[in-house]
C-alpha cells in the first residue's frame, strides 16, 4: 500500500548528541512536511518542501535542519538535542497546490517520538 | 490569536448519544477545511474534509460556516471507538494547513 513510513518509531538521544529521523513515502507527492508535536498541543510546522524547494518556518529554531535527497526521501536533523526538544516528530505529505482543494490533504506517517536524556 | 481555536473537553458522552462540537478559524482566506482524529500517541489521520454545502459522513456530520469563520462536527450514535481527539485543520492557498489543539470525546460504555 502507498504510505508514509518514519523511521525510527523511537528514538532516544542523549542531550546535546545529533540525532537524525528519516521520512520516506510511495505517494509520490510533491510536497513533504516536519511537524513537532508535544502533548496535549497542535502539530506544530518546522519547514516543508515543495518539490527540491526548502520553506523554513520563521519560529523554527537553526538547531533543526532538514535535507530532501529525492521525491520520496526527506531527513529532519537535530543538531543539539535539548530537553526541550522532546516531542512526537510528524512527517507528513501532500499532493502540492492546485485548483482542488482536496489536495490540500496531508497524510502523516506514524511519527518518531523522541526521549532526549 | 491562534489561527484554529478549539473547545480542548474533554466531552465525555455514553455510547449510543450524539456530540457535537465546534471550532473557529481567524484566516478569513482560508479554503479547505478538515476533520482530523488522533488517537493517543499516534498521528492524525484524515477524517472527512468539509465543504461550504456541508456533509455528511456515515454517523459524522461537519458544517461549514464562513461567515461565522466556524466549523463543527457531529457525531450520532457514537461508539466507544470514537474516542480520541479530533484536530480542527484549516488550509490556506500555499499548500499548508493549520491545526488547532484538538477537541478530546471519550466514549464510556
Amino acid at each position: 500500500d502507498a504510505m508514509v513510513i518514519q523511521n525510527p518509531r523511537y528514538q532516544v538521544t542523549q542531550f546535546g548528541k545529533p540525532v537524525t529521523l528519516s521520512c520516506s513515502q510511495t505517494l509520490n507527492h510533491n510536497v513533504m512536511y516536519w511537524y513537532q508535536q508535544k502533548s496535549s498541543q497542535a502539530p506544530k510546522l518546522l519547514f516543508h518542501y515543495y518539490d527540491k524547494d526548502f520553506n523554513n518556518e520563521a519560529d523554527t529554531p537553526d538547531n533543526f535542519q532538514s535535507r530532501r535527497p529525492n521525491t520520496s526521501f526527506c531527513f529532519l536533523d537535530i543538531r543539539s538535542p535539548g530537553l526541550g526538544d522532546a516531542a512526537m516528530y510528524l512527517c507528513a505529505t501532500s499532493p502540492g497546490p492546485s485548483t482542488d482543494t482536496s489536495t490540500d490533504t496531508q497524510y502523516f506517517g506514524p511519527g518518531t517520538r523522541l526521549t532526549v536524556l | 490569536r491562534k489561527e484554529v481555536e478549539q473547545d480542548p473537553g474533554p466531552f465525555n458522552v455514553p455510547e449510543g448519544a450524539t456530540v457535537a462540537f465546534n471550532c473557529t478559524y481567524s484566516n478569513s482566506a482560508s479554503q479547505s477545511f478538515f476533520w482530523y482524529r488522533q488517537d493517543c500517541r499516534k498521528e492524525p489521520k484524515l477524517l472527512m474534509s468539509v465543504y461550504s454545502s456541508g456533509n455528511e459522513d456515515g454517523r459524522f456530520t461537519a458544517q461549514l460556516n464562513r461567515a461565522s469563520q466556524y466549523i463543527s462536527l457531529l457525531i450520532r450514535d457514537s461508539k466507544l471507538s470514537d474516542s480520541a481527539t479530533y484536530l480542527c485543520v484549516v488550509g490556506s492557498n500555499d499548500y499548508k494547513l493549520s491545526f488547532g489543539a484538538g477537541t478530546t470525546v471519550t466514549v464510556r460504555a
